[in-house]
C-alpha cells in the first residue's frame, strides 16, 4: 500500500491559535480522510477530503472548525481553527486508493493545546 | 447505521502463547468487510488482517487469523505465537460495500493487548 508522511508529529498550541497538518501520500489515492482519536478512545471520522471540492464533514464537525484541503490525489491538510483544550486529541489522516480497499494511515499528530 | 463493539478493553498473554481478542459488528448489510488494527504506542495505524463478508474461508496472515461467522456477526482476532512486538492496541473495523470508493471505516473501541516475557 501507499506511504502518507504526516507532520508534524506533534505540537503544543495556545489556545486561540491555528494549526495545519499536511498528509502527502507517495502515489495517487481515490480517497483521503481525516480522524480524530482522543486519548485511549477510539477513531472518530472528521471528514472525507475530496479532490477539488468541498471536504464532506460527519455530524459534529464543522468546516470553519476544522478547514480541509485536497488541491490533488496525493496531498490533504486538515486545520484546526480557534483551538481549545478540548481539541487536544491525536488527528491521523488515512487513504484508500480504490473501492473496496484496506485503508493506510499516516503517523498522526499529536495535539495539545495550553 | 453499523456499529462495531469489541468487549474486551484489555487483555495480556504471555509471550508464545496464543490469545483471541473479540468483534461483534451489527449490520443489515449482505456485502462489506471486515478488517483488524493495530496501532502501537508509535500511533501508527497498520492493517492486520481483512476479511471480505462473501467469503467463507477465514483471512490468516502468518500468525494471525481470524474467526469469521457471519450469522452470529461475529470476527475475532487469533494471535498464535505472541510476540512482544505484538503490544498494541487493536481496533475491529467494518466497511460497507458502497461502490465508488466513498466507503467509510466505522470503527471498535479496541483492545489494549499486552505481551509479557
Amino acid at each position: 500500500s501507499a506511504v502518507i508522511s504526516q507532520k508534524p508529529s506533534r505540537d503544543i498550541c495556545q489556545r486561540g491559535t491555528s494549526l495545519t497538518i499536511q498528509c502527502q501520500v507517495d502515489s495517487q489515492v481515490t480517497m483521503m480522510f481525516w480522524y480524530r482519536q482522543q486519548p485511549g478512545q477510539s477513531l472518530t471520522l472528521i471528514a472525507t477530503a475530496n479532490q477539488g471540492s468541498e471536504a464532506t464533514y460527519e455530524s459534529g464537525f464543522v468546516i470553519d472548525k476544522f478547514p480541509i484541503s485536497r488541491p490533488n490525489l496525493t496531498f490533504s491538510t486538515l486545520t484546526v481553527s480557534n483551538m481549545s483544550p478540548e481539541d487536544s486529541s491525536i488527528y491521523l489522516c488515512s487513504g484508500r486508493q480504490g473501492a473496496y480497499t484496506e485503508a493506510f494511515f499516516g503517523q498522526g499528530t499529536r495535539l495539545t493545546v495550553v | 447505521a453499523q456499529t462495531v463493539t469489541q468487549s474486551q478493553p484489555e487483555m495480556s498473554v504471555q509471550e508464545a502463547e496464543t490469545v483471541t481478542l473479540s468483534c461483534t459488528y451489527d449490520t443489515s448489510e449482505n456485502n462489506y468487510y471486515l478488517f483488524w488494527y493495530k496501532q502501537p504506542p508509535s500511533r501508527q495505524m497498520i492493517l492486520v488482517i481483512r476479511q471480505e463478508a462473501y467469503k467463507q474461508q477465514n483471512a490468516t496472515e502468518n500468525r494471525f487469523s481470524v474467526n469469521f461467522q457471519k450469522a452470529a456477526k461475529s470476527f475475532s482476532l487469533k494471535i498464535s505465537d505472541s510476540q512482544l512486538g505484538d503490544t498494541a492496541m487493536y481496533f475491529c473495523a467494518f466497511m460497507k460495500q458502497l461502490g465508488g470508493g466513498s466507503e467509510k471505516l466505522v470503527f471498535g473501541k479496541g483492545t489494549k493487548l499486552t505481551v509479557n516475557p
